[in-house]
């Protein structure tokens, strides 16, 4: 079985530049999460959603992050404009449905970097 | 507020010796616990995780963790350090539908 996939691995860019992160979870899992993992931190849920709707938005910062998951799929993940604190690692994980003891499969992420 | 301690940024064990890394929650029921292992540019994997059923949860790679309510504790262990056990570990419990992650444990694993 295929694991999670993300793209790209890494990305360097300046601050006030826009980037954009894409995620394709395993074939069949309903519920797709994107997660923050800053440096020394543990990773931070930022959205999940359930097929193409979003179940939990509330520590997504929305004047400047956005996703979106059009065809209950893969999934973008989108920074415009990134900030020098927006460095981290960008986890995307899915999970076949949204219950608590379901087990969240994650992909290796991407590693950005704000100059 | 709910939270997930854990105790120790770095542990360091001989090869062979015991691994013990701590893991403190705040929760007044019974949670949903987790551990995930995390090798240098790679994503997270599941160790084990405890869904209310047996106390003591039997992982993969030979860790195992014991939920203790009295103590809100989860610690992970396993009885005989590899050098390949070296990675970060991070304890994780739902809240609210949520996975909340602990800082993570860094394991390094002396020849």
């Amino acid at each position: 079985e295929a694991g999670v996939a993300q793209s790209p691995r890494y990305k360097i860019i300046e601050k006030r530049q826009s980037v954009a992160f894409w995620c394709n979870p395993i074939s069949g899992h309903a519920t797709l999460y994107w997660y923050q993992q800053i440096l020394g931190q543990g990773p931070k849920l930022l959205i999940q959603f359930q097929n193409n709707g979003v179940v939990d938005d509330s520590q997504l910062p929305k004047d400047r992050f956005s996703a979106e998951r059009l065809k209950g799929v893969d999934s973008t993940l989108k920074i415009q404009p990134a900030k020098l604190e927006d460095s981290a690692v960008y986890l995307c994980a899915s999970s076949i449905n949204s219950g608590p003891q379901e087990t969240q499969y994650f992909g290796p992420g991407t590693r950005l970097l704000v100059l | 507020a709910q939270s997930v301690t854990q105790l120790g940024s770095h542990v360091s064990v001989s090869e062979g010796a015991l691994v013990l890394l701590r893991c403190n929650y705040s929760s007044s029921v019974p949670p949903y616990l987790f551990w995930y292992v995390q090798y240098p540019n790679q994503g997270l994997q599941l160790l084990l995780k405890y869904t209310s059923a047996a106390t003591l949860v039997k992982g993969i790679n030979g860790f195992e963790a014991e939920f203790k309510k009295s103590e809100t504790s989860f610690h992970l262990t396993k009885p005989s350090a590899h050098m390949s056990d070296a990675a970060e570990y991070f304890c994780a419990v739902i809240y609210g539908n949520k996975l909340v992650f602990g800082a993570g444990t860094i394991l390094r694993v002396k020849s």
